[in-house]
C-alpha cells in the first residue's frame, strides 16, 4: 500500500536554530498539506499546495516558516529560527480528488519536533 | 470566525455498547464531512466521509450522520471493542479543498 513519507521521524533542537522537515507524498497526488499538532489538539493547516502552487498559507507565520513544492512531487517546510512554542508534531498529507470530489488525506506518520 | 467543536475532550464506553462522538461547527459551509482516527504518535487515518447532501453513512460498525441545519455530525461505533479505543478527528472540507480539523474526542473502550 502506498504510503506518504516524512522525515525527519524525530528531531531536537536548540531555540534559534532552523530546521527543515522533508514529505514525499503518494505519487500522483497533487495536492499535498502540512499540519501542525500540538500534544491533545487537532492538526492545524499550515499550507497547502496544489501541484507546485501555494493554494493557502494564510495561517503560516511567514516570519520563521517556509514550505517549497518546486516541482509539484515532494515539499519541504522550514522552520528558521525554531522558537520553544514550535514544539509539535509536523504531519504531511496527500490527496487525490476521488469520485465522490472529496478529498481524502492520507498523512504521513509525521516529524516530531521538540525545541529546547 | 470558523470553529469546530467536538463535544468531549474524552468519552469512556463499555466495550459492547455504542460510542457516540458528536461534532459541531460554526461559520463554515462544508462540501463534505469527513471522520479520521488516530492513534499515539501516528497520522490520522481516514475512516468515512459524509456529503453535505446526505444524511447517513454507513461502513461496517460505523455510522455517520450530517445535519447541515443543525451544523452537526454524530459518529457512531457499535457493539464497540477495545481496539477501537483511539483519538477520533472531525474534519471539514469547503469547496476550495480546504480541510480543518476538530481537536478530536479520545475514545477509551473498557472491557
Amino acid at each position: 500500500e502506498a504510503e506518504v513519507a516524512q522525515s525527519p521521524r524525530y528531531k531536537i533542537t536548540e531555540k534559534s536554530q532552523a530546521v527543515a522537515f522533508w514529505c514525499d507524498p503518494i505519487s500522483g497526488h497533487a495536492t499535498l498539506y502540512w499540519y501542525r499538532q500540538i500534544l491533545g489538539q487537532g492538526p492545524e493547516l499550515l499550507v497547502q499546495f496544489q501541484d507546485e502552487s501555494v493554494v493557502d498559507d494564510s495561517q503560516l507565520p511567514k516570519d520563521r516558516f517556509s514550505a517549497e513544492r518546486l516541482k509539484g512531487v515532494d515539499s519541504t517546510l522550514k522552520i528558521q529560527p525554531a522558537e520553544l512554542g514550535d514544539s509539535a508534531m509536523y504531519l504531511c498529507a496527500s490527496s487525490l480528488k476521488g469520485g465522490s470530489g472529496a478529498n481524502v488525506l492520507t498523512f504521513g506518520a509525521g516529524s516530531r519536533l521538540t525545541v529546547l | 470566525s470558523q470553529k469546530i467543536e467536538q463535544n468531549s475532550e474524552a468519552l469512556n464506553i463499555q466495550e459492547g455498547k455504542t460510542a457516540t462522538l458528536t461534532c459541531n461547527y460554526t461559520n463554515y459551509s462544508p462540501a463534505y464531512l469527513q471522520w479520521y482516527r488516530q492513534d499515539p504518535g501516528r497520522g490520522p487515518v481516514f475512516l468515512l466521509l459524509i456529503r453535505e447532501n446526505e444524511k447517513e453513512k454507513r461502513k461496517e460498525r460505523l455510522k455517520v450522520t450530517f445535519d447541515t441545519t443543525l451544523k452537526q455530525s454524530l459518529f457512531h461505533i457499535t457493539a464497540s471493542q477495545p481496539a477501537d479505543s483511539a483519538t477520533y478527528l472531525c474534519a471539514l472540507e469547503n469547496r476550495d479543498d480546504k480541510i480543518i480539523f476538530g481537536k478530536g474526542t479520545r475514545l477509551h473502550i473498557l472491557p
